[in-house]
Protein backbone atom coordinates (compact mmCIF):
# COMPACT_ATOMS: atom_id res chain seq x y z
CA UNK A 1 0.00 0.00 0.00
CA UNK A 2 1.07 3.67 -0.55
CA UNK A 3 1.86 5.58 2.56
CA UNK A 4 0.26 8.94 3.21
CA UNK A 5 2.19 11.21 5.90
CA UNK A 6 1.08 15.22 6.57
CA UNK A 7 2.58 17.76 7.94
CA UNK A 8 1.99 19.65 10.47
CA UNK A 9 -0.35 17.16 12.55
CA UNK A 10 -1.65 20.35 13.27
CA UNK A 11 -1.49 23.72 13.26
CA UNK A 12 -2.88 27.21 14.97
CA UNK A 13 -3.74 30.10 12.96
CA UNK A 14 -5.64 33.32 12.87
CA UNK A 15 -8.63 34.48 10.27
CA UNK A 16 -7.29 35.83 7.36
CA UNK A 17 -3.66 33.90 7.82
CA UNK A 18 -2.12 31.63 4.93
CA UNK A 19 -2.27 28.21 5.70
CA UNK A 20 0.24 25.61 4.61
CA UNK A 21 -0.26 21.80 4.37
CA UNK A 22 1.84 19.20 3.34
CA UNK A 23 1.49 16.15 2.13
CA UNK A 24 4.08 12.97 0.77
CA UNK A 25 3.39 9.86 -0.68
CA UNK A 26 5.16 6.68 0.11
CA UNK A 27 6.11 5.99 -4.09
CA UNK A 28 5.06 8.49 -7.10
CA UNK A 29 1.44 9.26 -7.31
CA UNK A 30 1.59 11.43 -10.61
CA UNK A 31 -1.23 13.83 -9.78
CA UNK A 32 -3.41 11.38 -8.44
CA UNK A 33 -4.27 13.33 -5.54
CA UNK A 34 -7.11 14.69 -3.19
CA UNK A 35 -7.43 17.02 -0.55
CA UNK A 36 -10.85 17.07 2.24
CA UNK A 37 -11.61 18.63 4.76
CA UNK A 38 -14.04 17.47 7.65
CA UNK A 39 -15.44 19.14 10.38
CA UNK A 40 -16.34 17.49 13.58
CA UNK A 41 -19.39 15.26 13.32
CA UNK A 42 -19.50 15.59 9.63
CA UNK A 43 -18.56 13.42 6.62
CA UNK A 44 -15.59 14.36 4.64
CA UNK A 45 -16.02 17.12 1.88
CA UNK A 46 -13.86 16.96 -1.70
CA UNK A 47 -11.96 20.18 -2.16
CA UNK A 48 -8.97 19.47 -4.56
CA UNK A 49 -8.91 16.28 -6.85
CA UNK A 50 -5.85 16.37 -8.93
CA UNK A 51 -3.76 17.62 -7.03
CA UNK A 52 -4.72 20.83 -8.56
CA UNK A 53 -8.29 20.61 -9.46
CA UNK A 54 -11.02 22.67 -7.56
CA UNK A 55 -14.16 20.33 -6.84
CA UNK A 56 -17.45 22.42 -7.79
CA UNK A 57 -18.33 25.05 -5.24
CA UNK A 58 -15.23 25.24 -3.43
CA UNK A 59 -14.12 28.98 -2.78
CA UNK A 60 -11.00 30.10 -4.50
CA UNK A 61 -9.06 30.38 -1.33
CA UNK A 62 -7.97 27.00 -1.70
CA UNK A 63 -5.73 25.36 -4.00
CA UNK A 64 -3.61 22.61 -4.31
CA UNK A 65 -0.16 21.92 -5.84
CA UNK A 66 2.60 19.26 -6.42
CA UNK A 67 3.28 15.86 -8.27
CA UNK A 68 4.97 12.98 -7.69
CA UNK A 69 5.27 12.07 -4.02
CA UNK A 70 4.85 15.83 -2.69
CA UNK A 71 2.00 17.93 -2.48
CA UNK A 72 0.21 21.12 -0.46
CA UNK A 73 -3.12 22.59 0.06
CA UNK A 74 -3.23 26.00 0.49
CA UNK A 75 -5.90 28.33 2.35
CA UNK A 76 -4.93 31.66 1.35
CA UNK A 77 -6.98 33.54 3.54
CA UNK A 78 -8.17 31.43 6.17
CA UNK A 79 -11.97 32.18 7.13
CA UNK A 80 -13.90 30.84 10.35
CA UNK A 81 -15.40 28.08 8.48
CA UNK A 82 -12.27 26.71 7.38
CA UNK A 83 -11.44 25.28 11.16
CA UNK A 84 -11.52 21.56 10.78
CA UNK A 85 -9.17 18.98 10.07
CA UNK A 86 -7.97 18.30 6.24
CA UNK A 87 -6.82 15.13 5.11
CA UNK A 88 -5.16 14.08 1.57
CA UNK A 89 -6.07 10.78 -0.21
CA UNK A 90 -3.67 8.78 -3.38
CA UNK A 91 -5.82 7.29 -6.15
CA UNK A 92 -2.87 6.04 -7.70
CA UNK A 93 -3.72 2.51 -7.07
CA UNK A 94 -5.78 0.41 -4.87
CA UNK A 95 -5.92 0.92 -2.00
CA UNK A 96 -6.98 4.34 -1.97
CA UNK A 97 -5.23 5.71 1.21
CA UNK A 98 -5.62 8.46 3.19
CA UNK A 99 -3.01 10.78 5.04
CA UNK A 100 -3.75 10.89 8.92
CA UNK A 101 -4.73 14.21 8.61
CA UNK A 102 -4.11 17.70 9.42
CA UNK A 103 -5.92 19.83 12.38
CA UNK A 104 -6.47 23.53 11.65
CA UNK A 105 -7.78 25.13 15.18
CA UNK A 106 -8.44 28.80 16.01
CA UNK A 107 -4.88 30.59 17.72
CA UNK B 1 -28.57 16.57 -6.16
CA UNK B 2 -26.60 12.95 -5.31
CA UNK B 3 -27.80 12.15 -1.64
CA UNK B 4 -26.24 9.37 0.51
CA UNK B 5 -27.82 7.84 3.08
CA UNK B 6 -26.47 4.48 5.48
CA UNK B 7 -28.94 2.85 7.49
CA UNK B 8 -28.45 -0.50 9.58
CA UNK B 9 -27.54 -1.48 13.30
CA UNK B 10 -25.79 0.68 15.69
CA UNK B 11 -24.24 -2.17 17.50
CA UNK B 12 -23.01 -5.83 16.41
CA UNK B 13 -21.83 -8.20 18.85
CA UNK B 14 -18.33 -9.52 18.86
CA UNK B 15 -18.03 -12.63 15.72
CA UNK B 16 -20.85 -11.38 14.18
CA UNK B 17 -21.36 -9.96 10.90
CA UNK B 18 -22.17 -6.29 10.42
CA UNK B 19 -24.75 -5.29 7.57
CA UNK B 20 -25.03 -1.99 6.15
CA UNK B 21 -26.91 -0.49 3.44
CA UNK B 22 -26.67 2.78 1.63
CA UNK B 23 -29.90 4.46 -0.04
CA UNK B 24 -28.85 6.73 -3.32
CA UNK B 25 -31.12 9.65 -4.36
CA UNK B 26 -31.05 12.06 -7.03
CA UNK B 27 -28.75 9.64 -9.89
CA UNK B 28 -29.67 6.00 -10.53
CA UNK B 29 -26.82 3.69 -9.80
CA UNK B 30 -27.94 1.83 -13.27
CA UNK B 31 -26.44 5.13 -14.73
CA UNK B 32 -22.61 4.73 -14.00
CA UNK B 33 -20.03 5.53 -11.78
CA UNK B 34 -18.61 3.28 -8.72
CA UNK B 35 -19.87 3.36 -5.42
CA UNK B 36 -17.62 2.92 -2.05
CA UNK B 37 -17.48 2.68 1.51
CA UNK B 38 -14.93 4.01 4.40
CA UNK B 39 -14.78 3.72 7.52
CA UNK B 40 -13.36 5.85 10.60
CA UNK B 41 -12.67 4.62 14.12
CA UNK B 42 -13.36 7.18 16.48
CA UNK B 43 -11.13 10.03 16.90
CA UNK B 44 -9.30 8.42 13.78
CA UNK B 45 -8.55 8.92 10.50
CA UNK B 46 -10.16 7.40 7.38
CA UNK B 47 -9.81 3.71 5.71
CA UNK B 48 -11.43 2.68 2.60
CA UNK B 49 -13.22 -0.69 2.87
CA UNK B 50 -14.21 -1.16 -0.88
CA UNK B 51 -16.16 -0.07 -4.27
CA UNK B 52 -18.43 -1.77 -6.24
CA UNK B 53 -20.05 -1.06 -10.30
CA UNK B 54 -23.62 -1.20 -11.09
CA UNK B 55 -22.66 -4.83 -12.98
CA UNK B 56 -21.23 -5.96 -9.54
CA UNK B 57 -17.61 -5.39 -10.60
CA UNK B 58 -15.91 -4.75 -6.75
CA UNK B 59 -12.34 -4.01 -5.68
CA UNK B 60 -11.98 -4.20 -1.93
CA UNK B 61 -8.91 -3.11 0.77
CA UNK B 62 -7.14 -6.28 0.85
CA UNK B 63 -6.58 -5.71 4.50
CA UNK B 64 -10.75 -6.53 4.90
CA UNK B 65 -10.82 -8.70 1.41
CA UNK B 66 -11.39 -11.82 3.61
CA UNK B 67 -13.85 -10.32 5.51
CA UNK B 68 -15.95 -7.67 3.55
CA UNK B 69 -18.98 -8.36 1.01
CA UNK B 70 -20.23 -5.42 -0.75
CA UNK B 71 -23.56 -5.75 -3.56
CA UNK B 72 -25.73 -3.87 -5.70
CA UNK B 73 -29.39 -3.34 -5.88
CA UNK B 74 -30.05 -1.66 -8.88
CA UNK B 75 -34.24 -1.78 -8.19
CA UNK B 76 -33.84 -0.02 -5.03
CA UNK B 77 -31.24 2.16 -5.99
CA UNK B 78 -28.86 0.47 -2.81
CA UNK B 79 -25.36 -0.72 -2.14
CA UNK B 80 -24.77 -2.70 0.66
CA UNK B 81 -21.77 -3.65 2.81
CA UNK B 82 -20.83 -6.61 4.77
CA UNK B 83 -18.05 -7.34 7.53
CA UNK B 84 -17.80 -11.29 9.11
CA UNK B 85 -15.98 -12.25 12.35
CA UNK B 86 -16.34 -8.44 13.55
CA UNK B 87 -14.18 -6.85 16.68
CA UNK B 88 -14.12 -4.02 18.37
CA UNK B 89 -11.77 -2.84 16.09
CA UNK B 90 -14.17 -2.39 13.46
CA UNK B 91 -15.79 0.02 15.72
CA UNK B 92 -16.27 3.09 13.58
CA UNK B 93 -18.10 5.54 11.73
CA UNK B 94 -19.19 3.78 8.34
CA UNK B 95 -19.62 6.41 5.36
CA UNK B 96 -21.09 5.27 1.78
CA UNK B 97 -19.94 7.82 -0.92
CA UNK B 98 -19.64 8.00 -4.99
CA UNK B 99 -16.53 7.58 -6.69
CA UNK B 100 -15.69 10.32 -9.09
CA UNK B 101 -14.87 10.32 -12.64
CA UNK B 102 -12.53 12.58 -13.92
CA UNK B 103 -13.11 13.11 -17.59
CA UNK B 104 -14.82 10.14 -18.11
CA UNK B 105 -11.70 8.14 -16.35
CA UNK B 106 -12.75 6.44 -13.01
CA UNK B 107 -10.85 8.08 -10.35
CA UNK B 108 -10.98 7.20 -6.26
CA UNK B 109 -11.95 10.28 -5.25
CA UNK B 110 -15.01 10.35 -3.21
CA UNK B 111 -17.39 13.46 -4.04
CA UNK B 112 -20.65 12.79 -2.57
CA UNK B 113 -21.26 11.01 0.56
CA UNK B 114 -23.54 10.23 3.21
CA UNK B 115 -23.70 11.54 6.96
CA UNK B 116 -22.64 8.41 8.35
CA UNK B 117 -23.34 5.83 10.59
CA UNK B 118 -21.51 4.74 13.91
CA UNK B 119 -21.25 0.86 14.30
CA UNK B 120 -20.21 -0.22 17.65
CA UNK B 121 -19.17 -3.89 18.54
CA UNK B 122 -19.54 -5.12 21.85
CA UNK B 123 -21.15 -7.60 23.58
Amino acid sequence: DIQMTQSPSSVSASVGDRVTITCRASQGISSWLAWYQQKPGKAPKLLIYAASSLQSGVPSRFSGSGSGTDFTLTISSLQPEDFATYYCQQANSFPPTFGPGTKVDIK
Amino acid sequence: QVQLQESGPGLVKPSETLSLTCTVSGYSISSGYYWGWIRQPPGKGLEWIGSIYHSGSTYYNPSLKSRVTISVDTSKNQFSLKLSSVTAADTAVYYCARVSEVRGVIAHYFDYWGQGTLVTVSS
